[in-house]
């Protein structure tokens, strides 16, 4: 079964740090671009970050740019989003998205989600 | 940026009736980067569209998607009661990767 589970929300003070993980399962993880995508409470969806199979390619949303470091591990079939400086407003449930290629792809398998809060 | 518009923002149907959900670009979407995600309460969003007129895999024949450049459709032909749901547009053709902001399909 393809699946993908995220790990690591939980709560943080502002300015504190995260990181994220997405472990993939079913599928040759390599083969295929990642995102994260969030959502704060009661609001839509936000694309915050994809990572090309190699790690060639690498793109930010520009709330997140210069804070959050998108990385992989093929080996690992793993997926990591560094959240650093955090604030109020990224406060979300964190989701791995898989592309369903390498390169420009709509998402076709989600994780669950991790809920990250941030707050004093 | 390509800022995705969606309409309208809430739709209220009945079971049976036919859905068109829009969503307009404020650029040209290249080779039709464009897809559908539905999502349900404390669910993740399910991919239903790609390329703005390709069915995901799994994704019952009552979805159909079409448009081209910046006006895109989402079409329901009759719905079920699991349809009911909000749905997102998408472009991936560009980073940043925008959705639109949602179309919530209620009940009647």
């Amino acid at each position: 079964e393809v699946q993908l589970v995220e790990s690591g929300g939980g709560l943080v003070q502002p300015g504190g740090s995260l990181r994220l993980s997405c472990a993939g399962s079913g599928f040759t993880f390599s083969s295929y671009s990642m995102n994260w995508v969030r959502q704060a409470p009661g609001k839509g969806l936000e694309w915050v970050s994809y990572i090309s199979g190699g790690s060639s390619s690498i793109y930010y949303a520009d709330s997140v740019k210069g804070r959050f470091t998108v990385s992989r591990d093929n080996a690992k079939t793993s997926l990591y989003l560094q959240m650093d400086s955090l604030r109020a407003e990224d406060t979300a449930v964190y989701y791995c998205a898989r592309g369903s290629g390498n390169g420009r792809n709509a998402f076709d398998i989600w994780g669950q989600g991790t809920t990250v809060t941030v707050s004093s | 940026e390509i800022v995705l518009t969606q309409s309208p923002g809430t739709l209220s149907l009945s079971p049976g009736e036919r859905a068109t959900l829009s969503c307009r670009a404020s650029q040209t979407i290249s080779s039709s980067y464009l897809g559908w995600y539905q999502q349900k309460p404390g669910q993740a969003p399910r991919l239903l569209i790609y390329g703005a007129s390709s069915r995901a895999t799994g994704i019952p024949d009552r979805f159909s998607g079409s448009g081209s450049g910046t006006d895109f459709t989402l079409t329901i032909s009759r719905l079920e009661p699991e349809d009911f749901a909000v749905y997102y547009c998408q472009q991936y053709g560009s980073s940043p990767y925008t959705f639109g902001q949602g179309t919530k399909l209620e009940i009647k």
